[in-house]
C-alpha cells in the first residue's frame, strides 16, 4: 500500500523560501502513469491545489502561485518537493502531498494523501 | 481560475438524503467529465469519495453517489448517518489545472 510523508520546515520567516519533501514508500515514484502533487489548506478555510509534476518531468502549477512556486522529483530517493518563494503570512497553511492518476482507475483524482504538515510563517 | 462554488453548509437528519451542489464553468466542471469529491474529517487529510464525477473507489459507500449537468456537478448522500458529518469538497480538471470547490459542512442532526 503506497503512503505519503510530508516533512520539512513548521516555521518559515516572511519573505523566505518555504521548502517540503513528499517520502513515498511501498510503491515507486518512477512508475509511470501518476503526476505528484501538492495541496494546501490555511486554517479555517478550504483546499488549495498548488500544483503537480507529471512522470514526464513536466510541470503546471495553480496560475496565482506560479511565479512563486517550483515542484522537482528526487528519483534516486523515491519523493519530490515544493519550494515557494517570499512567503507571506497568506502562506500559512497545512500543506499536503498527494497522487493522482493520469489515467486509468481514479484519473484526475488525487485518490492517496499524505497526513498533512502545518507550515506557519512568522518572523 | 476561480474556485468552484459550494453552499458552505448544509444539513440533514439521520436516515435522510443530501445533496451538494458544485458550481463551476464551461472552463472545468462544463467541459471535463473528471469531477472528484472528497470527505473530510476534523484534522484529517481529505479522503476521495467519488471520481469521474460519478464513480465510487473501492471501500466507499454505495450511500456516495455522484452526478453532473452541464456546469454543476452533485454529490448525494441517502441514508445519511452520524459518521457522515465532515466537509466536502469538490475538485474538476480544467486543462492542464485543478480547481477545488470552497468546501461545505454537513451537519447530521
Amino acid at each position: 500500500q503506497l503512503q505519503l510523508q510530508e516533512s520539512g520546515s513548521g516555521l518559515v520567516k516572511p519573505s523566505q523560501t518555504l521548502s517540503l519533501t513528499c517520502a513515498v514508500s511501498g510503491g515507486s515514484i518512477s512508475s509511470g502513469g501518476y503526476s505528484w502533487s501538492w495541496i494546501r489548506q490555511p486554517p479555517g478555510k478550504g483546499l488549495e491545489w498548488i500544483g503537480y509534476i507529471y512522470h514526464s518531468g513536466s510541470t503546471y502549477y495553480n496560475p496565482s502561485l506560479k511565479s512563486r512556486v517550483t515542484i522537482s522529483v528526487d528519483r534516486s530517493k523515491n519523493q519530490f518537493s515544493l519550494k515557494l518563494s517570499s512567503v507571506t503570512a497568506a502562506d500559512t497553511a497545512v500543506y499536503y502531498c498527494a497522487r493522482r492518476p493520469n489515467y486509468g482507475d481514479y484519473e484526475d483524482a488525487f485518490d492517496i494523501w499524505g497526513q498533512g504538515t502545518m507550515v506557519t510563517v512568522s518572523s | 481560475q476561480s474556485a468552484l462554488t459550494q453552499p458552505a453548509s448544509v444539513s440533514g437528519s439521520p436516515g435522510q438524503s443530501i445533496t451538494i451542489s458544485c458550481t463551476g464553468t464551461s472552463s472545468d466542471v462544463g467541459s471535463y467529465n473528471l469531477v472528484s469529491w472528497y470527505q473530510q474529517h476534523p484534522g484529517k487529510a481529505p479522503k476521495l469519495m467519488i471520481y469521474e464525477g460519478s464513480k465510487r473507489p473501492s471501500g466507499v459507500s454505495n450511500r456516495f453517489s455522484g452526478s453532473k449537468s452541464g456546469n454543476t456537478a452533485s454529490l448525494t448522500i441517502s441514508g445519511l448517518q452520524a459518521e457522515d458529518e465532515a466537509d466536502y469538497y469538490c475538485c474538476s480538471y480544467a486543462g492542464s489545472s485543478t480547481v477545488f470547490g470552497g468546501g461545505t459542512k454537513l451537519t447530521v442532526l
